[in-house]
């Protein structure tokens, strides 16, 4: 069965440190996509990055980057100098065909100036 | 281009009322769906609709009804509403990219 674990529920840090979000899945198949989300307050959930199975480079985008280890079935989220608009909680899910999304439980980024 | 637009952005329903909820997207995207998101069960789908005239039910359907008429438009009824459908209701259409985009939400309360 497929399951995405997000083991940290809520994380605290100060401004400019930098943060990584663990997430951890579970899927029989081997083709299958991996995605993280941003709900800041607001409200509105925010796509930040998709990953396929078979494209295990890291990637980076400002401040953001992605680790991808099919080795341990990770998918970890750093940011480096966080700011206070980091807040929010962050969200991974996974896909085998992108319609189904299965979700982690997510995890609440509080960062403190 | 709007993307994936949800109305209404808040309401109040008595149990037993009814209501529509409103999603459109102007982006032709084929797959729809329907997601609810409560406090410690992240998002668990409803309904959804892989083309015009096509539906199916998700994960959690009982209470909630869906039709899709055409493409843009894939609106969301329930027809008695209870307390335990208090919630955040998200739209999403699939891009070609395989990725789901989500409208801003639809946060409901049921007395």
């Amino acid at each position: 069965a497929q399951k995405v674990t997000q083991a940290q529920t809520e994380i605290s840090v100060v401004e400019k440190e930098d943060v990584t979000l663990d997430c951890v899945y579970e899927t029989r198949d081997t083709t299958y996509y991996l995605f993280w989300y941003k709900q800041p307050p607001s409200g509105e959930l925010v796509f930040l990055i998709r990953r396929n199975s078979f494209d295990e480079q890291n990637e980076i985008s400002g401040r953001y980057s992605w680790n991808f280890q099919k080795s341990t079935s990770s998918f970890n989220f750093t940011i480096t100098a966080s700011q206070v608009v980091d807040s929010a909680v962050y969200f991974c899910a996974l896909s085998e065909l992108g319609y189904q999304l299965i979700w982690g439980a997510g995890t609440k980024l509080i960062i403190k100036p | 281009n709007a993307g994936v637009t949800q109305t209404p952005k808040f309401h109040i329903l008595k149990t037993g009322q009814s209501m529509t909820l409103q999603c459109a997207q102007d982006m032709n995207h084929g797959y729809l769906s329907w997601y609810r998101q409560d406090p410690g069960m992240g998002l668990r789908r409803i309904h959804y609709s892989v083309a015009a005239g096509i539906t199916d039910k998700g994960e959690v359907p009982d209470g909630y009804n869906v039709s899709r008429s055409n493409t843009e438009d894939f609106p969301l009824r329930l027809e008695s509403a209870a307390p335990s459908q208090t919630s955040v209701y998200f739209c999403a259409s699939l891009s070609c990219t395989d990725t789901q985009y989500f409208g801003p939400g639809t946060r409901l309360t049921v007395l």
